[in-house]
Order: structure tokens, then sequence, then C-alpha cells
């Protein structure tokens, strides 16, 4: 089946420094990928999405690009804030088109912590 | 607009007893999740429900865990009787109409079994 693996964490940074969570999947055919975000006390919010291979999603300065040959979908930020402390989840759902588009499958996440 | 809400936000019950959790979701969505989150793991549909009627419930342990949406709208999760492995949180999330990955979570409420 379907699966996601996400780096080791916890990750802990200090403020304005780079940002990489690697993500590789296993899964037929073409995906889509995303991130997702819990920030303390909240639920899971999509972050950024890649639905096509070599596709870049992006948002709030978080990059990720859909890489079909390595099978990852990295997330990255060139210089993270206090505020990007969260929880971080990769996930995926089949291919567009078919009866399981939609369902989500997810990493194990990786907490994220930046200090002044 | 009003997010998903759940309640409660955290509960502690000793094993073998009963618990419930409410889920509303937002206003319109005509779809309802129920995921499982064990600490260390990514969430884990339990269950989906299109308006009040079930649409996937392959990963729900139905000798002990029960869902029902009425009417279409809250729904509540019940577990009984409830063993040490079901502590995690357990999040809620709603979209607007089919599965989808545009879905709107709640904060979730943890559960501890002693």
């Amino acid at each position: 089946g379907d699966s996601v693996t996400q780096m080791e964490g916890p990750v802990t940074l200090s403020e304005e420094a780079f940002l990489t969570i690697n993500c590789t999947y296993t899964a037929t055919g073409y995906p889509s990928l995303f991130w997702y975000v819990q920030y303390p006390g909240e639920g899971l919010q999509l972050l950024l999405k890649a639905t096509k291979a070599d596709d870049k999603g992006s948002n709030k300065g978080f990059e990720a690009t859909y890489r079909k040959e390595t099978t990852s979908f990295h997330l990255e930020k060139g210089s993270v804030q206090v505020s990007d402390s969260a929880v971080y989840f990769c996930a995926l759902t089949p291919n567009a088109g078919g009866t399981s588009y939609g369902k989500l499958t997810f990493g194990q996440g990786t907490i994220l912590t930046v200090h002044p | 607009e009003a997010g998903v809400a759940q309640s409660p936000r955290y509960k502690i019950i000793e094993k073998r007893q009963s618990v419930a959790f409410w889920c509303n979701p937002i206003s319109g969505h005509a779809t309802l999740y129920w995921y499982q989150q064990i600490l260390g793991q990514g969430p884990k549909l339990l269950i989906q429900f299109q308006n009040n009627g079930v649409v996937d419930d392959s990963q729900l342990p139905k000798d002990r865990f029960s869902a029902e949406r009425l009417k279409g709208v809250d729904s509540t999760l019940k577990i009984q009787p409830a063993k040490l492995e079901d502590s995690a949180v357990y999040l809620c999330a709603s979209s607007l109409e089919g599965l989808t990955y545009e879905q709107y979570f709640g904060p979730g409420t943890r559960l501890t079994v002693t």
C-alpha cells in the first residue's frame, strides 16, 4: 500500500536558519503530494501541494518540489522564524480520477522548534 | 467562518471504560472524517461520512469503535470498552463535498487510557 516516510525528528533551529525536512513516499502511479502543518493547539492545515512531477508547491516562504525519480517531496525554507515552530506532516493521495483520490496517507510528522 | 469544533479536548479513562467524542464540522460541509493519531505517527483515517451515510469505515475497529452522524451535521465517535492502545489524539475533519484533500481539521481530543 501507499506509505510516506519523514526524516527522524525533532528538528531544532535558530531563527533565520535554513530548514529542510525530508519526505519520501511509496505509491503506484502519480500521487498528489502535500505538506500539512499543525501549530500548537490548532488543527492540521494544508501548507502546500504539488499534483504532478516537477511541480513546486509554495506558501508562506516554504517550498517543496515533487521529484518522481527520487520519490521525494522535501520541505524547505530559507529563513525560519519562531512562529514556524509546529509539527509538519508530509502526505499523499492517490491519482486524481480514482475512487480513492482525496484519501490521505500521512507521514509520522516532524516537530520543528525555532529558537530566537 | 467558525472552524471544526471538537470536545472534550482531553480525556483520561481507565481501560475497559467507555468514552465518546463529539465533532461539529464547518457549516455546509457534507463530508466528515475521523482520524486516529497515535503518538509518533501520522493521522490514520478511521471513518468517513458523506452527509449521514458511511462511505469508508475499513480501518475502524468495529468490535469496540462506533460512530454516527445524525442529521448529517454533528458526529460522535465512541469507544467501548477502551484498551491501552487506544491512547491517541482523535481528529475530526470536514470538507465541502466528497472525498478531497482539502480537509479542515479540528484541534483534536487527546485520550489517555490508563
